[in-house]
């Protein structure tokens, strides 16, 4: 089992450009997250799909996009990329409702620069 | 959700002893105590949680106060490996709508 697969590893952007990072996990998991993570701080959550056909804001949305594709696949789009996006995104996914909080697994991130 | 607040960082001694400390003290009743690990900027790993007993895994232990207001997780004989940063998180166990709210955490730095 691969778990959460986050692709690209790394990507540099220039200032208003546009990408997509995808996201998929094998483990049929119900809910899935976007988090972004800046120097020295914690996870700061972006949007979540608590199941297919359904997303939601996080804490920090503006300037993003998500797309819950099947219940394997959650994208974070980029719009117009800014400088203030450079961050690690990581991608998470859980198995189900009313499973807590230690079943979320954990991508190994992107790691995105806007210059 | 509720707020914790967790010291920046500490340091422990390899096969010693860890414990972290976790002030939770806005802690609803149907919330529960979560533990992540960091390891050098990789996604975060599930360590432990718990409600109101103390838990033990293969991991660690979760102490939380008779009156839910602060936690200590231990790690009982740290290695080198657990250096990382350590979350602790209040979430409530619900239907599709929880997620982690990530502070700070605690920066673990195990020396020989």
């Amino acid at each position: 089992n691969a778990g959460v697969t986050q692709t690209p590893k790394f990507q540099v952007l220039k200032t208003g450009q546009s990408m997509t990072l995808q996201c998929a996990q094998d483990m049929n998991h119900n809910s899935m997250y976007w988090y972004r993570q800046d120097p020295g701080m914690g996870l700061r959550l972006i949007y979540y799909s608590a199941s297919e056909g359904t997303t939601d804001k996080g804490e920090v949305p503006n300037g993003y996009n998500v797309s819950r594709l099947n219940k394997r696949e959650f994208s974070l789009r980029l719009e117009s990329a800014a400088p203030s996006q450079t961050s690690v995104y990581f991608c998470a996914s859980r198995v189900s409702p009313g499973q807590g909080a230690d079943g979320y697994t954990f991508g190994s991130g992107t790691r995105l620069t806007v210059v | 959700d509720a707020k914790t607040t967790q010291p920046p960082s500490m340091d422990c001694a390899e096969g010693r002893a860890a414990n972290l400390p976790c002030n939770h003290s806005t802690i609803s009743g149907n919330e529960y105590v979560y533990w992540y690990r960091q390891i050098h900027s990789q996604g975060p790993q599930y360590i432990i949680h718990g409600l109101k007993n103390n838990e033990t895994n293969e991991m660690a232990s979760l102490i939380i106060t008779e009156d839910r207001k602060s936690s200590t997780l231990i790690l009982p004989h740290a290695t080198l490996r657990d250096t990382a940063v350590y979350y602790c998180i209040v979430s409530p166990l619900s239907y599709n709508t929880d997620k982690l709210i990530f502070g700070t955490g605690t920066r673990l730095q195990v020396f020989p």
